[in-house]
Order: C-alpha cells, then sequence, then structure tokens
C-alpha cells in the first residue's frame, strides 16, 4: 500500500553495521527531503534524520541518512541491542492530496 | 518540557463518530504545523491528516478524506481529529505529531505523542 518500499528485516551482530534502503520515485523521494524515524518496542516514532541526513540534536552519529536519486538510505554503525526497533523513512509526495507517506517499515535485528 | 498528549480514543461501533484531542505544551503552538499519524495492530504507520500553523492549509489521507475533520484552537495549545462515519479499517492507534515547519506540505515530524487508541468494532 505504502508508495515507499523497504527491506522488511535486517540483522547484524553488535558492533557490526546495517543499512536500510527506502525506494520511491520521482514524486516522492526524488523531489523532496527524507526523514528517518525509530520506533523501539510499545513506543512512539522518535525522529532519527531530517533532510536526508541530518540528525537533531542527541542523536549520537552512530546513525547516519544519504540520498541518490528516488532513493534513500540509513545507516547504523556500532550496533547495540538498544537499536532493535522498527524503523520508517518518510517525505512528502507531491502526486498526493498534500500528504506525507510512510516506508513500509525495517525491523533491525540485534543478532 | 516538550509535550504532545492525545486523548479521546475508545471503543466505538461501526458508522458511528469520536472526537480526539492533542494537547500541546513545552513549545509554541502556533508555530507549527501539526498532523494526526496512525498504526494499525501490528502495521506500519500511515500518514492521517495535517493543518498549517493558522489553519489556513488542511490535508487528509484519501482513506478518511470525507469522515475526518482536522482542526486546531491555537488560544489552547490543542489539536483535534473529529471522526465521522468510523469503520473496521481504521482501528488504530492515533498519534499526534509536531511538524519542523509551520505549513503544508509536511516535513519532518519531530515530536510524537505516545497515542490514543481507537477500536472500531461492534
Amino acid at each position: 500500500q505504502s508508495v515507499l518500499t523497504q527491506p522488511p528485516s535486517v540483522s547484524a551482530a553488535p558492533g557490526q553495521k546495517v543499512t536500510i534502503s527506502c525506494s520511491g520515485s520521482s514524486s516522492n523521494i526524488g523531489n523532496n527531503y527524507v526523514s528517518w524515524y525509530q520506533q523501539l518496542p510499545g513506543t512512539a516514532p522518535k525522529l532519527l534524520i531530517y533532510e536526508n541526513n541530518k540528525r537533531p540534536s542527541g542523536i549520537p552519529d552512530r546513525f547516519s541518512g544519504s540520498k541518490s536519486g528516488t532513493s534513500a538510505t540509513l545507516g547504523i554503525t556500532g550496533l547495540q541491542t538498544g537499536d532493535e526497533a522498527d524503523y520508517y523513512c518518510g517525505t512528502w509526495d507531491s502526486s498526493l492530496s498534500a500528504g506525507k507517506v510512510f516506508g513500509t517499515g525495517t525491523k533491525v535485528t540485534v543478532l | 518540557e516538550v509535550q504532545l498528549v492525545e486523548s479521546g480514543g475508545g471503543l466505538v461501533q461501526p458508522g458511528r463518530s469520536l472526537r480526539l484531542s492533542c494537547a500541546a505544551s513545552g513549545f509554541t503552538f502556533d508555530d507549527y504545523a501539526m498532523h494526526w499519524v496512525r498504526q494499525a495492530p501490528g502495521k506500519g504507520l500511515e500518514w492521517v491528516s495535517g493543518i498549517s500553523w493558522n489553519s489556513g492549509s488542511i490535508g487528509y489521507a484519501d482513506s478518511v478524506k470525507g469522515r475526518f475533520t482536522i482542526s486546531r484552537d491555537n488560544a489552547k495549545n490543542s489539536l483535534y481529529l473529529q471522526m465521522n462515519s468510523l469503520r473496521a479499517e481504521d482501528t488504530a492507534l492515533y498519534y499526534c505529531a509536531k511538524d519542523s515547519k509551520w505549513e503544508l506540505p509536511p516535513d519532518a515530524f519531530d515530536i510524537w505523542g505516545q497515542g490514543t487508541m481507537v477500536t472500531v468494532s461492534s
């Protein structure tokens, strides 16, 4: 249903790196800023990355964002057990009624 | 402390109405656009509706257009969502979220409430 596609799950051992892709089109990612959200189990989403690659105050530099064409990527280095969560990308889609769209979500598992 | 607190959720029969509220504190409410985002049990995030700082711009997801109405009262630092003709598929946890800027279209959502659960069932 979502117009932004993410892998359902990724996993890695503690200390390793994971990347999460977010694939869209020219009406969304291709021409608009991407943000990323972390949702820990049983909690509300939290902003991790805004304007493609900027981190809000308090977000460690282990989290990074990038965008190329109609895709965006979230990277997490030095993986910690506390990073186990669902991650969502989000952007504006100009083909919709002034609406924001979110990705399908990716579950990160720390092995 | 910057905070959003939702209320008004509950169990409602199909076809009935419900009004959600979101109380904001810790920031200048009328400087920012605000949004409702929902999450069905075990599912992903879905943007529902957004409203600009002065209510001049409003947007709805196609799934709720014509049934839901978003509004805000800047004097009361409050956001509302009037939900009419509720359906089973509207069952979800409804989050109030603050935009990082004052206008639509939506930008990054930098503050989220804890959500209020809406269950539509007979």
